[in-house]
């Protein structure tokens, strides 16, 4: 059972928007923490897609975009596309002795 | 660009120690956290622990007691020893950079860049 609770899976369309939800606690997501995102494609390494809540490391596309609001932190995708089927973690600090907990993975369906 | 590589056994017995290595090439392995996360198959990510350049850890508490990581900043490698392993530890291994910032009492957290992963097999 993971620290931070995602949703198992969620789609879309190709041109669509969606969002994905990261749900922690005070202890974590609630607190003065702000939440990473990663992209895993089959096979692959995970790749850091938003740091820092909202920030985009270089070369990540603008169609990405973090936020949160009290405990919840959120990953939208805007325009869809084939490439962006992957799945996604979340991950919080979560003190000095837990350090971080990631979220249990949403998988992503470009339809 | 910092690439980070892992390397050791892909198979160990029961009760016995994993022993991984990540070389980080394209930059020092200096001023810089770095740490361990595994992916059991078909599961989510878990972070196993941290080490920073001059050799001070952390670790998850459920694996604490079991858990070793060490620098070489002459062979710009860091390492992972977990002890007592069992079939529940057989998992993709990665290594990772990680960075940290607190900006007026905000603490941020993230994992990058990564390395390919190892997959290690608990079995006798």
């Amino acid at each position: 059972q993971s620290a931070l609770t995602q949703p198992a899976s969620v789609s879309g369309s190709p041109g669509q928007s969606i969002t994905i939800s990261c749900t922690g606690s005070s202890s974590d997501v609630g607190s003065n923490f702000l939440v990473s995102w990663y992209q895993e494609h089959p096979g692959k390494a995970p790749k850091l897609m938003i740091y820092e809540g909202s920030k985009r490391p270089s070369g990540v596309s603008n169609r990405f975009s973090g936020s949160k609001s009290g405990n919840t932190a959120s990953l939208t995708i805007s325009g869809l596309q084939a490439e962006d089927e992957a799945d996604y973690y979340c991950c919080s600090y979560a003190g000095s002795s837990t350090h971080v907990v990631f979220g249990g993975g949403t998988k992503l369906t470009v339809l | 660009q910092v690439q980070l590589q892992e390397s050791g056994p892909g198979l160990v017995k029961p009760s016995e120690t994993l022993s991984l290595t990540c070389t980080v090439s394209g930059g020092s392995i200096s001023y810089f956290y770095w740490s361990w996360i595994r992916q059991p198959p078909g599961k989510g990510l878990e972070w196993i622990g941290y080490i920073y350049y001059s050799g001070s850890t952390n670790y998850n508490p459920s694996l604490k007691s079991r858990v070793t990581i060490s620098v070489d900043t002459s062979k710009n490698q860091f390492s992972l020893k977990l002890s007592s392993v069992t079939a529940a530890d057989t998992a993709i291994y990665y290594c990772a950079r990680e960075g940290i910032t607190m900006v007026q009492g905000v603490i941020s957290d993230w994992f990058d860049p990564w390395g390919q992963g190892t997959l290690v097999t608990v079995s006798s």
